[in-house]
């Protein structure tokens, strides 16, 4: 069962626009949120993210939001840029009584046009 | 230069061969974790590592092994008993503690197993 969903395998978006990735979770134990960038045969980078007790994040072209009664998170990146175009992973953990141990989503393509 | 290092990229293996991948980090971090990821696929857990001497299964630990003998290396066995061996597996490594969960990856070793 997963705790973790990236219901989009995939997301297409013109160079200039805003990209809107989205993440839903079902365990409401989840307290931080992250999201990671993955280029093709590499390992992933962390980007951004987010602990419970705030509802936005924002650093640079990257916002993450956090709806935590609707147990969402999205990332906004804005404007959009062709060297953004990888997987973006979203990923959660339930820092108090756990070991640090992130649960990843599938994942979403971005691929951004110029 | 601190970071994550994963040796091989690629890695060739007959089937029936036990084989070693190798994570070295010089961050001084005291956690360290095996992924797989598989095509379409988030990043699944395999083992990981919060202190040295000790390390716990995570959610697809049959057929791999591992030993946590110094803080800077995590090397992880894939045997003969692992029944799909093929898969980039991706080490990471943490600071364990409330700041933040945020994990970081090496490159990654792409195992081919023929």
């Amino acid at each position: 069962d997963q705790q973790v969903k990236q219901n989009s395998p995939s997301l297409s978006v013109q160079e200039g626009r805003i990209s809107i990735l989205n993440c839903d979770y079902t365990n409401s134990m989840f307290d931080y949120f992250l999201w990671y960038k993955k280029y093709p045969a590499e390992g992933p980078t962390f980007l951004i993210s987010i602990s419970s007790i705030k509802d936005k994040n924002e650093d640079g072209r990257f916002t993450v939001f956090l709806n935590k009664s609707a147990k969402h998170l999205s990332l906004h990146i804005v404007p959009s840029q062709p060297g953004d175009s990888a997987v973006y992973f979203c990923a959660a953990s339930e820092r108090k009584g756990s070991q640090g141990n992130l649960i990843f989503g599938k994942g979403t393509k971005l691929s951004v046009k110029p | 230069d601190g970071g994550i290092t994963q040796s091989p990229k690629y890695l060739f293996r007959k089937e029936g061969q036990n084989v070693t991948l190798s994570c070295e980090q010089n961050l001084n971090h005291d956690a360290m974790y095996w992924y797989r990821q598989d095509p379409g696929q988030g990043l699944r857990l395999i083992y990981y590592s919060q202190i040295v001497n000790d390390f716990q299964k995570g959610d697809i630990a049959e057929g791999y092994s591992v030993s946590r003998e110094k803080k800077e290396s995590f090397p992880l066995t894939v045997t003969s008993a692992q029944k799909n061996p093929t898969a980039f597996y991706l080490c990471a490594s943490s600071i364990v503690g409330l700041a933040g969960w945020e994990q970081f990856f090496g490159p990654g070793t792409r195992l081919t197993v023929l």
